[in-house]
């Protein structure tokens, strides 16, 4: 099993330019999250899902927006990047609402 | 008033040494409690869950002290390759609410 994965691993983008991460999972989970973690911030939820075809907003939603349309698969979306989403963004899974399995993270720089 | 406060450290011991790690949590309607481990630029990982009765797992005894909100994390004969940041994570209804983590640093 790969677990989580996450593509694509860093990417430099421009002020107002837009972009999906990918976050893929093969251990039939139901729950997926996507995280930023920032310095002295912790890991801050953005937005979750409780199943396929569901999204929910986390801590700080603004800005970003998500789908779910197969069970494996958790898309996030920046339509206009800023530089204040600059950031290492996370995507977990879980069976319930107990231990997540974090993906390696994606480097994302807006300029 | 963050939800889950940490000790930012870094704690700087020697091989050997006994280090423990404090957290607080704001939401006393938090159910689960989590002790997890993030290497320099990897993923965050889990150690242990952290139960009321307290938990033992080799080096490692977590802590939970509800009435307080606290959580305590103990590494005994600390080994280097224990180097790392130490994250507490509190579950409340449906998500989870991460420290910004303690820096263990264990030196030679």
């Amino acid at each position: 099993n790969a677990g989580v994965t996450q593509t694509p691993k860093f990417r430099v983008l421009k002020t107002g330019q837009s972009m999906t991460l990918l976050c893929a999972q093969d251990m039939n989970h139901e729950y997926m999250y996507w995280y930023r973690q920032d310095p002295g911030m912790g890991l801050r939820l953005i937005h979750y899902s409780v199943g396929e075809g569901t999204t929910a907003k986390g801590e700080v939603p603004d800005g970003y927006n998500v789908s779910r349309l197969k069970k494996q698969n958790f898309l996030l979306g920046l339509e206009s990047a800023a530089p204040s989403q600059t950031s290492v963004y996370f995507c977990a899974s879980s069976q319930s609402t107990d231990t997540q399995y974090f993906g390696p993270g994606t480097r994302l720089t807006v300029l | 008033r963050k939800e889950v406060e940490q000790d930012p450290g870094p704690f700087n011991v020697p091989e050997g040494a006994t280090v423990a790690f404090n957290c607080t949590y704001s939401n006393s309607a938090s159910q689960s409690f989590f002790w997890y481990r993030q290497d320099c630029r990897k993923e965050p990982k889990l150690l242990m869950s952290v139960y009321s009765s307290g938990n033992e797992d080799g080096r490692f005894t977590a802590q939970l002290n509800r009435a307080s909100q606290y959580i305590s994390l103990l590494i005994r004969d600390s080994k280097l390759s224990d180097s790392a940041t130490y994250l507490c994570v509190v579950t409340g209804e449906w998500d989870m609410r991460f420290g910004a983590g303690t820096r263990l640093t264990v030196k030679p």
